[in-house]
């Protein structure tokens, strides 16, 4: 498997602030890039994705924003709350999404009240 | 629905005992997928399955481990002769084959002593 290069690893935002997670890949034959959002003891959830024909998808306060050229993409969370403290991995996968997923390291992100 | 279901959730043994964990898809979904997530390696792909076949085993990562879907309800991955590195979240997927997202399970924490 392609590895994805996710940073930071560990995040601090106050209350309101913007959220920047940044995430590169290798393969040029991922086609689909999902953000998943873990709580502890929990699975993973899908958050949002974009495919590579897009520069930018956003849902409410969350935005995927898309580098085909560089091959990388940024998840950014806007107004950011204390329920949005988690940790987000970043992931790819091709085969238009139907293959297994290879996942960035993901980061532990903390909003501050 | 009750969605992804798995068992046992915490599963303690002795190193070279067989460990055998279980999963459940969401009904109606053609594809599963097992995952291990630890602090050193975070999340990885073991294996998938498409319409019960496996399709990609490139990630087990060794001949002790294997995995069955022997019907589109269930699916077992099992270790024998387990070993302390093998202390890991496993977690089964499961999605619909049409449709891109993964539905995680609440995962099965196992420890070999």
């Amino acid at each position: 498997q392609q590895q994805v290069k996710q940073s930071p690893q560990s995040l601090i935002v106050q209350k309101g602030g913007i959220s920047i997670i940044n995430c590169a890949y290798e393969n040029t034959a991922f086609d689909y890039f999902p953000w998943y959002q873990q709580f502890p003891g929990k699975g993973p959830a899908l958050l949002i994705a974009i495919r590579p024909d897009v520069s930018e998808k956003k849902e409410g306060r969350f935005t995927i924003s898309f580098n085909k050229s560089a091959k990388q993409f940024s998840l950014h969370i806007m107004d950011s709350q204390p329920g949005d403290s988690a940790t987000y991995f970043c992931a790819a996968t091709s085969g238009g999404g139907a293959d297994g997923l290879t996942f960035g390291k993901g980061t532990h992100l903390i909003i501050q009240p | 629905d009750a969605g992804v279901i798995q068992s046992p959730r915490h599963e303690v043994t002795e190193m070279g005992q067989e460990v055998t964990l279980r999963c459940k898809p969401i009904s109606g979904h053609n594809s599963l997928f097992w995952y291990r997530q630890t602090m050193m390696r975070g999340l990885e792909l073991l294996i998938y399955f498409n319409n019960n076949v496996p399709i990609d085993d490139s990630g087990m990562p060794e001949d002790r481990f294997s995995a069955k879907m022997p019907n589109a309800s269930f699916s077992t991955l099992k270790i024998q002769p387990s070993e302390p590195r093998d202390s890991a979240v496993y977690f089964c997927a499961s999605s619909p084959g049409t449709d891109e997202e993964q539905f995680f399970g609440p995962g099965t924490r196992l420890t070999v002593l």
